[in-house]
């Protein structure tokens, strides 16, 4: 079964960096996942997709203090120089063959 | 770049059915996956089911199986998302999702989102 966890809080202090972690379920650990960003009171905004191998490719508009990377069955976002906008819930999305789609259940953010 | 402009919110009775719209502009339309998925207040993100338009191709959650249909109309670039026997649980706002890198066999992440429509259930 297609499954993607998320720890469901972290924080971090304005202008410092913090790194949060989606992890792909045994089965699964070579699949890409996207990360998604929701600001309160917003929808869903594309971040970044993130592949097996580290690398990244990133939404339109989306600020260098946004990366991606991987290891093992583990895929993260990490966020440099904490602004206050950045506090929001974030979402890590995969996929399975024949058009089926997993979110985890988010992890709320919040900049100190 | 696509833009996707969902339908205004809406206020059913239980039992009853609706049929939210998400127009897309700009971009590919009928080779990507259009996805729609839900929040319900205070939780997190579910998925219902996608179409690629191209092929008239469907895939629905296990949970929305029969009880939901996705439609798509490619001279309008207009996605349809009809879901019946409202429950009052169903209340939630509802997002169209494009993922335009399902056309070049790069996934299905939702590179694009629509702005939600609030759907309400009431008694």
């Amino acid at each position: 079964q297609l499954v993607v966890t998320q720890s469901p809080s972290a924080s971090a202090s304005l202008g410092a960096s913090v790194q949060l972690t989606c992890t792909l379920k045994s089965g699964h650990i070579n699949y890409a996942i996207a990360w998604h960003q929701q600001q309160p009171e917003k929808g869903p905004r594309f971040l970044m997709k993130v592949n097996s191998d580290g690398s990244h490719t990133k939404g339109d508009g989306i600020p260098d203090r946004f990366s991606g990377s991987s290891s093992g069955a583990e895929r993260y976002l990490t966020i440099s120089s904490l602004q206050s906008e950045d506090e929001a819930d974030y979402y890590c999305q995969t996929w399975g063959t024949g058009i089926h789609v997993v979110f985890g259940g988010g992890t709320k953010l919040t900049v100190l | 770049q696509v833009q996707l402009v969902q339908s205004g919110a809406e206020v059913q009775k239980s039992g009853s059915s609706v049929k939210v719209s998400c127009k897309a502009s700009g971009g590919s339309f009928s080779s990507s996956a259009i996805s729609w998925v839900r929040q319900a207040p205070g939780q997190g993100l579910q998925w219902l089911g996608a179409i690629i338009p191209l092929f008239d191709a469907t895939n629905y959650a296990q949970n929305f199986q029969g009880r939901v249909t996705i439609t798509a109309d490619e001279s309008t670039k207009t996605a349809y998302m009809e879901m019946r026997s409202l429950r009052s649980d169903d209340t939630a706002v509802y997002y169209c999702a494009l993922a335009a890198s399902y056309g070049r066999g790069d996934g299905l992440h939702f590179d694009q989102w629509g702005q939600g429509t609030l759907v309400t259930v009431s008694s």
